[in-house]
């Protein structure tokens, strides 16, 4: 089955960029995704990678694909406090003819001045 | 607001007391999902829900029953709750696909 593999936690500075990095084991996912989730909140899709992909960037966002390694990277240049959250890795599995989305554990993000 | 509306925002239960977690979207999305979060876990599927009227297992559905009771609504339900099963229980909707997909703002359940 799918397994999705993320650091547990990243600390940065305001300012500098983060990189969280994640690992899956199912090449089948059409779509592998990045969700934010604030304390107290829900998830909130933040991006996503359409899989004959490489890389696709949104403002400060930077999503890179590495389909031969199955590594997915999350950059967020010029990091802010408001950034600070769990960011989790995800990529859709085919089950019973449909689709389900399998998580990573979430990477904790601490930004400090 | 548009969106996925989850009930309640946070319960306590005793061991072996029963519930129902509801959930809500008006979105018209044909599928639905159960998921719990446990730290250092991420998000386990429970239970989902394809479309009104079908229902099937995920990853941890023991201790768990769902009901699909029109295409708006999904519960989940604990026959008899476990210390076990204290966690915080997100819904989620999608239509063709997980680019669409919303998320409700958790249930935080504790079981003492």
């Amino acid at each position: 089955g799918e397994d999705v593999e993320q650091s547990l936690f990243l600390s940065v500075r305001e300012g500098d960029s983060s990189v969280i990095n994640c690992t899956y084991t199912d090449s089948s996912s059409t779509y592998l995704y990045w969700y934010k989730q604030e304390p107290g909140a829900g998830l909130q899709l933040l991006t996503y990678i359409f899989s004959n992909m490489d890389m696709k960037q949104d403002q400060r966002l930077t999503v890179l694909l590495n389909k031969k390694d199955k590594h997915l990277s999350l950059r967020i240049a010029d990091t802010q406090t408001g950034d600070s959250a769990i960011y989790f890795c995800a990529g859709t599995i085919v089950s019973g003819g449909y689709n389900k989305l399998i998580f990573g554990a979430g990477t904790r993000l601490a930004v400090h001045p | 607001n548009a969106g996925v509306t989850q009930t309640p925002k946070f319960q306590v239960l005793k061991t072996g007391q029963s519930m129902t977690l509801q959930c809500a979207q008006d979105m018209n999305h044909n599928s639905m999902y159960w998921y719990r979060q446990d730290p250092g876990m991420g998000l386990r599927l429970i239970y989902y829900s394809a479309s009104e009227g079908t229902t099937d297992k995920g990853e941890v559905p023991n201790g768990y029953n769902v009901s699909r009771l029109n295409k708006r609504e999904f519960s989940l339900r604990l026959e008899s709750a476990a210390p076990s099963q204290t966690s915080v229980y997100f819904c989620a909707s999608s239509s063709k696909g997980w680019t669409e997909a919303f998320f409700g703002q958790g249930t935080r359940l504790t079981v003492v």
